[in-house]
C-alpha cells in the first residue's frame, strides 16, 4: 500500500492564480480531510468528506473548494490564491464511524505552498 | 468545540534522558492519537490510544479518558527523537475531525 499520497510536494504561486492540490489513498477509507499547518501551530481542518459525493466545511474553509467523485481521491482547489494561504497542506484519511473500533487517521507527506 | 492543551511547549534534553509529555482535553473523546513531526515536516503516527496504555519500543503512552488527559513517555532519548510531538483528539460530540494541540517541541542534544 502506498498509503496517503499528495502532489505536488512544493508549489509557488502568484496572487490570484488558481491550482489544485492532489490527494489519493489506497486503503479504501471512507473519511478524507484536508488540514493546513502554519508556523508554530497545530493543524487546522479545511474541508472533509465522509464518502464519495459528500463534503463539508471544517474550521478554515474560506478560499478553498473540494469535491469527492471517488473513494480514492480528494483534491483541494485554491480558486484565487492569496498570501494568507501560504502554508503546509496535509491530507488525511481513516475508516469512518463513531462505532468504528479502529479509526486511526493517516497523513500524507504534505504540500508546501508559497503564495507571492 | 473541544480544546486540546499540550505541555510543556518546549523541552531540551541530553541524549539518554527520559521525558513525559502531557495532553489535556476538555471533553470526552473516542479517538486520541500521538504524532511525531520530524524536522522534514512528516507526520508520523506514534499511537492510536483513546484509552489505556500502549508501548512501542522506547515510547509508551497512557490515556485516562475519564480524567481527560494522555501522557507520552520517551525513554533513553536519541537525537532522532527531536521534532514536534502533537496530540490530536476526536470529540464524542462532533464530526470525524481531529482537533490538534499546539505541540511540544523536543530537542535532544548529543
Amino acid at each position: 500500500n502506498a498509503g496517503v499520497t499528495q502532489t505536488p510536494k512544493f508549489q509557488v504561486l502568484k496572487t490570484g492564480q488558481s491550482m489544485t492540490l492532489q490527494c489519493a489513498q489506497d486503503m479504501n477509507h471512507e473519511y478524507m480531510s484536508w488540514y493546513r499547518q502554519d508556523p508554530g501551530m497545530g493543524l487546522r481542518l479545511i474541508h472533509y468528506s465522509v464518502g464519495a459525493g459528500i463534503t463539508d466545511q471544517g474550521e478554515v474553509p474560506n478560499g478553498y473548494n473540494v469535491s469527492r467523485s471517488t473513494t480514492e481521491d480528494f483534491p483541494l482547489r485554491l480558486l484565487s490564491a492569496a498570501p494568507s494561504q501560504t502554508s503546509v497542506y496535509f491530507c488525511a484519511s481513516s475508516y469512518l464511524g463513531l462505532a468504528a473500533s479502529y479509526n486511526e487517521q493517516f497523513f500524507g507527506p504534505g504540500t508546501r505552498l508559497t503564495v507571492l | 468545540g473541544i480544546q486540546v492543551e499540550q505541555s510543556p511547549p518546549d523541552l531540551i534534553l541530553q541524549e539518554g534522558a527520559n521525558s513525559t509529555l502531557r495532553c489535556n482535553f476538555s471533553d470526552s473523546v473516542n479517538n486520541l492519537q500521538w504524532f511525531h513531526q520530524n524536522p522534514w515536516g512528516q507526520l508520523i503516527n506514534l499511537f492510536y490510544i483513546p484509552s489505556g496504555t500502549k508501548q512501542n519500543g522506547r515510547l509508551s503512552a497512557t490515556t485516562v479518558a475519564t480524567e481527560r488527559y494522555s501522557l507520552l513517555y520517551i525513554s533513553s532519548s536519541q537525537t532522532t527523537d527531536s521534532g514536534v510531538y502533537f496530540c490530536a483528539v476526536r470529540s464524542n460530540f462532533g464530526n470525524e475531525k481531529l482537533t490538534f494541540g499546539t505541540g511540544t517541541r523536543l530537542t535532544i542534544i548529543p
